[in-house]
């Protein structure tokens, strides 16, 4: 069965940019009809989402972070990645990336790995 | 504030039945597919819904997923002390900024 994995920094300061990477196992990122996603949830909030990718390379971001982020997908490592520019103390979340169906259901889903934005 | 509008919190005992609603618009719920997650403290969200009322292979019947107009329900029967957790719905947004929405969520206590 597919799993997915999220990697990188723990911290990362203001003003910088925040990468992120997805290993997908148990299956080809490329075959089927996915959505790659990305979604944040703060402490004790509720969840948002970021964008995502289509196995053809096509992206869609959420209109209020879509200034700064960018999706993307690398078919050889079975691996795709958020970056979130100019990131603030806001910022600061736990990260899922999580596989989509075209009707827009999430599963399955990463652990989860927070991000803390401070200098 | 989410686009999508849920209480906050819902209780019930052990055995009961307890029902969610997640309230949008034309532009989301009432044109598009509903799913629900269930989220146990510290964990990654868990597909229980999609496409409105279908449950992936290993979730109970005892939850249940419908939809009417632009708004959608989950239901819990025979609740166990296991169920208590955050419930999130989401859907596609067809605006004009078309995007992935979510509920603010909804705490389920089981007294």
């Amino acid at each position: 069965q597919v799993q997915l994995q999220e990697s990188g920094p723990g911290l990362v300061k203001p003003s910088q940019t925040l990468s992120l990477t997805c290993t997908v196992s148990g299956g080809s990122i490329s075959s089927g009809s996915y959505y790659w996603s990305w979604i944040r949830q703060p402490a004790g909030k509720g969840l948002e989402w970021i964008g995502r990718i289509y196995t053809s390379g096509s992206t869609n971001y959420n209109p209020s972070l879509k200034s700064r982020v960018t999706i993307s997908v690398d078919t050889s490592k079975n691996q795709f990645s958020l970056k979130l520019s100019s990131v603030t103390a806001a910022d600061t979340a736990v990260y899922y990336c999580a596989r989509a169906r075209p009707t827009c259901w999430f599963d399955p889903w990463g652990q989860g790995t927070l991000v803390t934005v401070s200098s | 504030q989410s686009v999508l509008t849920q209480p906050p919190s819902v209780s019930a005992a052990p055995g009961q039945k307890v029902t969610i609603s997640c309230s949008g618009s034309s532009s989301n719920i009432g044109n598009n597919y509903v799913s629900w997650y269930q989220q146990l403290p510290g964990t990654a969200p868990k597909l229980l819904i999609y496409d409105n009322n279908k449950r992936p292979s290993g979730i109970p019947d005892r939850f249940s997923g419908s939809k009417s107009g632009t708004s959608a329900t989950l239901g819990i029967t025979g609740l166990q002390t296991g169920d208590e957790a955050d419930y999130y719905c989401g859907t596609w947004d067809s605006s004009l900024s078309a995007h992935v929405v979510f509920g603010g969520g909804t705490k389920l206590t089981v007294l």
